[in-house]
């Protein structure tokens, strides 16, 4: 057990439709990452917040927004769902702002129909 | 944009035979990251190594860090059924946005 929590654990949604992903980071830990894992693919970045505010952005779609509230927690919201945004969806955390040593938790299954 | 290649893309092993995967980075890095994935599972941190010429070990395991900070490579002496997963290098630019690019992993299935 990581320490991260994500919740949920599986989304099934049709196409058009809008999801909100959650994701609380370690104890102590200020950067949350946003990544995306395609059936056989490496981890993409997404997205970086540290402390609130946003500190690195990937390759991350217009129709994906993040926001990471006061007490540290980050949400990734994914609107107008294609089939193609079907995926694994990671959240980490690191303790500092650098993108070092990070901890991911169990993932979001997201499928669009 | 900076690219981090990793090969073999699959490795099957008998049991008890070493394993090596190699990471090759389009530019220089800060550091490089290893983790490791189960199947089913999400990615776990195994190590960082920042120096050049670094050389890290974790009881069956070592890692290596490139002269010029480009390249990497984990190696796994007499593998055993529980090194089973996928193996990711990361690595985090010297120059530019800090952001970790990941490789493309080596996927490690082992023969009992």
């Amino acid at each position: 057990d990581s320490g991260v929590t994500q919740t949920p654990k599986h989304l099934i949604t049709a196409t058009g439709q809008r999801v909100t992903l959650r994701c609380s980071p370690r104890s102590g830990d200020l950067s949350v990452y946003w990544y995306q894992q395609s059936l056989d693919q490496g981890l993409q970045f997404l997205i970086q917040y540290y402390n609130g505010e946003e500190r690195a952005k990937g390759n991350i779609l217009e129709r994906f927004s993040a926001q990471q509230f006061p007490d540290l927690h980050s949400e990734l919201n994914l609107s107008s769902l294609e089939l193609g945004d079907s995926a694994l969806y990671f959240c980490a955390s690191s303790v500092g702002g650098r993108p070092y040593e990070q901890y991911f938790g169990p993932g979001t299954r997201l499928t669009v129909t | 944009g900076q690219q981090v290649m990793q090969i073999p893309q699959y490795q099957h092993v008998q049991e008890g035979e070493d394993f090596t995967t190699y990471c090759n980075s389009s530019t220089t890095l800060s550091n490089i990251q290893w983790y490791k994935q189960r199947p089913g599972g999400h990615p776990v941190f195994l190590i960082q190594l920042v120096k050049s010429g670094e050389v890290k070990k974790q009881k069956r395991l070592t890692f290596q860090f490139g002269e010029a900070k480009k390249n990497s490579s984990l190696h796994i002496t007499a593998t055993q059924t529980t090194d089973v997963g996928t193996y990711f290098c990361a690595g985090v630019p010297a120059e530019g946005a800090q952001k970790l690019v990941f490789g493309q992993g080596t996927r490690l299935t082992i023969n009992p």
